[in-house]
């Protein structure tokens, strides 16, 4: 149980174009799911809480223009990068959570952005 | 600031011997604590929660947690060459954040 799913796992974009990830819980609901960012070596970053059928909660210094965060249903959110630049060349994780009484997070796979 | 503080090692074990990571947190009003377990380029995996004062143990896996002492540990038994990973401590935080906060993550070598 607890699966996450993110697609896709690993995407080359040009400079300049936009860029959208999913994160689907598989097997649950999940109220809230989490988007993270880690370059190599340093540590997970998250970027912004999304609560499904609400805006996303951005962390200080996240661009919400930038990163546009979707929670449109209890078991989809994606995020879209846009007008990617290479310093958005990063790890992408999200993360869910069941429902508010829970405190468990389970990751999806991850998505790796390289923008050229 | 709510923190989470953890050794960055690397903590370098031998194959068999028990490898014991520790973190500390500073929300003294937290009561939810996880450790992820994070290979070299994938995602983080959970492998321990631990929400009461004491032990839980799963499999080689214990987690001990002392509230009064804000000190979270886990211990793997046992150790393997495959548990060489980066070990995260997780610590929920409630009152209006509800979210979890993440040390930076002890590396663990495992070695033959």
């Amino acid at each position: 149980g607890a699966v996450v799913s993110q697609h896709p796992s690993w995407v080359i974009c040009k400079s300049g174009t936009s860029v959208k990830i999913e994160c689907r819980s598989l097997d649950f609901q999940a109220t809230t799911m989490f988007w993270y960012r880690q370059f190599p070596k340093q540590s997970l970053m998250l970027m912004a809480t999304s609560n499904e059928g609400s805006k996303a909660t951005y962390e200080q210094g996240v661009e919400k223009d930038k990163f546009l965060i979707n929670h449109a249903s209890l078991t989809l959110s994606t995020l879209t990068v846009t007008s990617a630049h290479p310093e958005d060349s990063s790890f992408y994780i999200c993360s869910a959570r069941e429902s508010q009484g829970r405190s468990e997070q389970y990751f999806g796979p991850g998505t790796r952005l390289t923008v050229t | 600031q709510k923190e989470v503080e953890q050794n960055s090692g690397p903590l370098s074990v031998p194959e068999g011997a028990i490898a014991s990571l520790n973190c500390t947190y500073s929300d003294r009003g937290s009561q939810s604590f996880f450790w992820y377990r994070q290979y070299s380029g994938k995602s983080p995996e959970l492998i321990m929660s631990i929400y009461s004062n004491g032990d839980k143990e799963d499999g080689r896996f214990t987690a001990q947690l002392n509230k009064a002492s804000q000190y979270v540990s886990l211990l793997i038994r046992d150790s393997q060459p495959s548990d060489s990973a980066t070990y995260l401590c997780a610590v929920y935080l409630s009152g209006g954040y509800n979210k979890l906060i993440f040390g930076a993550g002890t590396r663990l070598a495992v070695h033959p």
